[in-house]
């Protein structure tokens, strides 16, 4: 079956820090991926997405890596704020267009 | 900016009863798809809708589920004899394009509990 889990549950830092989220997945064969941020009581929320064909992609404070020799995505968030605690997911998807699999999300707090 | 909108935000169902949650995508999305979040669980994809029919279901999606498009705004999960198991928060997503082509926006969930 699919895996996409994360390295870490839980990720404090200090608000101005950046942060880094890990994902590891498994399927060789994921090509599309996304980043969610999930705040309490809420659905999770687009953050940033990438294709397999790429390896980095940058938003606004956000940043996505992927590194498909190891199957490993990262999301590095620029000068954290307290509006940036919540929980993280990656989501990924296979280039034959089944189902979209979801790792079980970080926990960041961000610390004033 | 345009959002999903789900309803009830929370259902109490005595188990064995049916229950019918609503959504309404973003208005010019054509996919639409159910998710459920058991408390403390990832995120579990049920289903993909698409050209008023199912494009892809998961093995969570059992003859108990089944979704509707009645009219041109809405899109309706029905669980036809709940149980337990079925408490979970629900998420209805929509997208412009196909899982591998366009990013998925959520609605804020109906929370689901079963007595």
């Amino acid at each position: 079956g699919e895996s996409v889990g994360l390295h870490l549950p839980t990720l404090s830092v200090q608000e101005g820090d950046n942060s880094i989220i890990n994902c590891a997945y498994s399927n060789s064969a994921s090509d599309y991926f996304i980043w969610y941020k999930q705040e309490s009581g809420k659905g999770p929320q687009f953050i940033i997405d990438i294709r397999s064909n790429m390896d980095k992609r940058q938003g606004q404070r956000v940043t996505v890596l992927l590194n498909k020799t190891v199957k490993h995505l990262s999301l590095q968030i620029a000068a954290t704020q307290p509006g940036d605690s919540a929980v993280y997911f990656c989501a990924e998807t296979p280039n034959t267009g089944n189902q979209f699999y979801f790792g079980t999300g970080t926990s960041l707090t961000v610390i004033p | 900016e345009p959002e999903v909108t789900q309803t009830p935000s929370h259902q109490v169902t005595q188990m064995g009863q049916e229950v019918i949650l609503r959504c309404v995508p973003i208005s010019n999305h054509l996919y639409f798809y159910w998710y459920r979040q058991i408390l403390g669980q990832k995120v579990e994809f049920l289903v993909s809708f698409y050209n008023n029919e199912i494009s892809e279901k998961s093995e969570i999606f059992d003859d108990q589920f089944s979704v509707e498009r009645p009219d041109g705004s809405n899109f309706t999960l029905k669980i036809r004899s709940t149980k337990l198991e079925d408490s979970a928060m629900y998420f209805c997503a929509s997208s412009e394009g196909t899982f591998s082509n366009q990013p998925q926006h959520f609605g804020d969930g109906t929370r689901l509990s079963i007595l």
